[in-house]
């Protein structure tokens, strides 16, 4: 089974700040790859999926890159409501999907 | 607009089992396969299954075979995830979740939209 690893598990950031989380897989997974944000009580939202592809609606500040088996999560300048935490999730091996264990951004 | 909405939240005892619905609108329900995942406590996703709503073929992830059965109604256009045996372990929100490309398509294999989940609680 594909293993999805991220890092870091949770950070402190201020307002403003660019922040990077990085999404690792335990082999290559092409551009398979997808990101969510879950805020707490609510179900994970699609942030970008094809590694890169911006889903509708979701502003610029979010973006993606990677591929194989490295892939990292851009937010360009983080907001207040950015507050949350995010998901990678690797398809390559669909319908079984694998998703990394989280990453937290706090307010610092 | 597209939406799942689930069941709402159970409380069960050891050795039971939970039966978890989620209903589907505004789209074509048999064009677009689902998939449960569910979240423990405080902690990450995991993926259970995934059900083809035309035929009613499954496929389940190797941890949760033989304990997951997932069913759907074409009439109400809802699916249904049940869960056998459960343990303090499976104490969990399930979701259920649509890919946005119809049929099956690995290589659009994401998950949009969500449904708003369901707590199961397993307690003695």
């Amino acid at each position: 089974a594909i293993r999805m690893t991220q890092s870091p598990s949770s950070l402190s950031a201020s307002t403003g700040d660019r922040v990077t989380i990085t999404c690792r897989a335990s082999q290559g997974i092409s551009s398979y790859l997808a990101w969510y944000q879950q805020k707490p009580g609510k179900a994970p939202k699609l942030l970008i999926y094809a590694a890169s592809t911006l889903q509708s609606g979701v502003p610029s500040r979010f973006s993606g890159s990677g591929s194989g088996t490295d892939f990292t999560l851009t937010i360009s300048c983080l907001q207040s409501e950015d507050f949350a935490t995010y998901y990678c999730q690797q398809y390559y091996s669909y319908p079984s999907v694998a998703f990394g264990q989280g990453t937290k951004v706090e307010i610092k | 607009q597209v939406q799942l909405v689930q069941s709402g939240a159970e409380v069960k005892k050891p050795g039971a089992s939970v039966k978890v619905s989620c209903k589907a609108s505004g789209y074509t329900f048999t064009s677009y396969y689902m998939h449960w995942v569910r979240q423990a406590p405080g902690q990450g996703l995991e993926w259970m299954g995934i059900i083809n709503p035309s035929g009613g073929s499954t496929s389940y992830a190797q941890k949760f075979q033989g304990r997951v059965t997932m069913t759907r109604d074409t009439s109400t256009s809802t699916v249904y995830m049940e869960l056998s045996s459960l343990r303090s372990e499976d104490t969990a929100v399930y979701y259920c979740a649509t890919t946005s490309t119809p049929g099956y398509s690995s290589s659009s294999g994401w998950f949009d939209p969500w449904g708003q989940g369901t707590l199961v609680t397993v307690s003695s």
